[in-house]
């Protein structure tokens, strides 16, 4: 069974920093691509990142680029998202997301973890 | 970007729902759809524009091309009440957007 397990998420003042860690477990890791995904309370589903399988292709979105950095390591299964200079708009429950098909980069999520939730605050 | 239309949709169970996404700019099929019920992370419906996801059932069918496309949910029922997202999705390079989302419910 393929589990994604979001973990990281707390208070934090803005300004700070945070790393959101997924765990993965029941499938290949190293050959999908995964992506984080949040959604603020109450709004809708804001695409943050994408990682490649071997890490050669990263991509952010423009709200957090410059700010958020997506990484991988594939001997621990294991998707990051380092989040730097938070601000109050970053509250959110983040989620990691693991593409549908290992042979396409095509952002179909099929399996979701349950999130993880961060709150900018002061 | 991504419009669905309507905002909320309230409908009785057995009836057929149909939801709307129109993009900005042609997207090339490359149109996925999405459901999340309360408390729940999202769950692929469609993509492709017209593929179901493995495990949707056959109420569950999408279509269109370009820029308008349509989730269509026949046999309406109780679990069906959720907020569907569109999103259209691209390969180079990699990355996607959502809809602002649909609430569908079930009287």
């Amino acid at each position: 069974e393929v589990q994604l397990v979001e973990s990281g998420g707390e208070l934090v003042q803005p300004g700070g920093s945070l790393t959101l860690s997924c765990t993965t477990s029941g499938f290949n890791f190293s050959v999908y691509s995964m992506t984080w995904v949040r959604q603020a309370p109450g709004k809708g589903l804001e695409w943050l990142s994408y990682i490649s399988g071997g890490s050669g292709t990263k991509y952010h979105a423009a709200s957090v680029r410059g700010r958020f950095t997506v990484s991988r390591d594939n001997s621990k299964n294991s998707l990051y998202l380092q989040m730097n200079s938070l601000r109050d708009d970053d509250t959110a429950v983040y989620y990691c997301a693991r593409v549908l098909s290992s042979h396409s980069n095509a952002m179909n999520l099929y399996h979701w973890g349950q999130g993880t939730l961060v709150t900018v605050s002061s | 970007v991504l419009t669905q239309t309507p905002g909320t949709l309230s409908l009785s169970p057995g009836e057929r729902a149909s939801l709307s996404c129109r993009a900005s700019q042609t997207v090339n099929n490359f149109l996925a759809w999405y459901q999340q019920r309360p408390g729940q992370a999202p769950r692929l419906l469609i993509y492709g524009a017209s593929i179901r996801a493995p495990g949707i059932p056959d109420r569950f069918s999408g279509s269109g091309s370009a820029t308008d496309f349509t989730l269509t949910i026949s046999r309406l029922e109780p679990e069906d009440s959720a907020i569907y997202y569109c999103q259209q999705y691209g390969s180079s390079p990699p990355r996607c957007s959502f809809g602002q989302g649909t609430k569908l419910e079930i009287k």
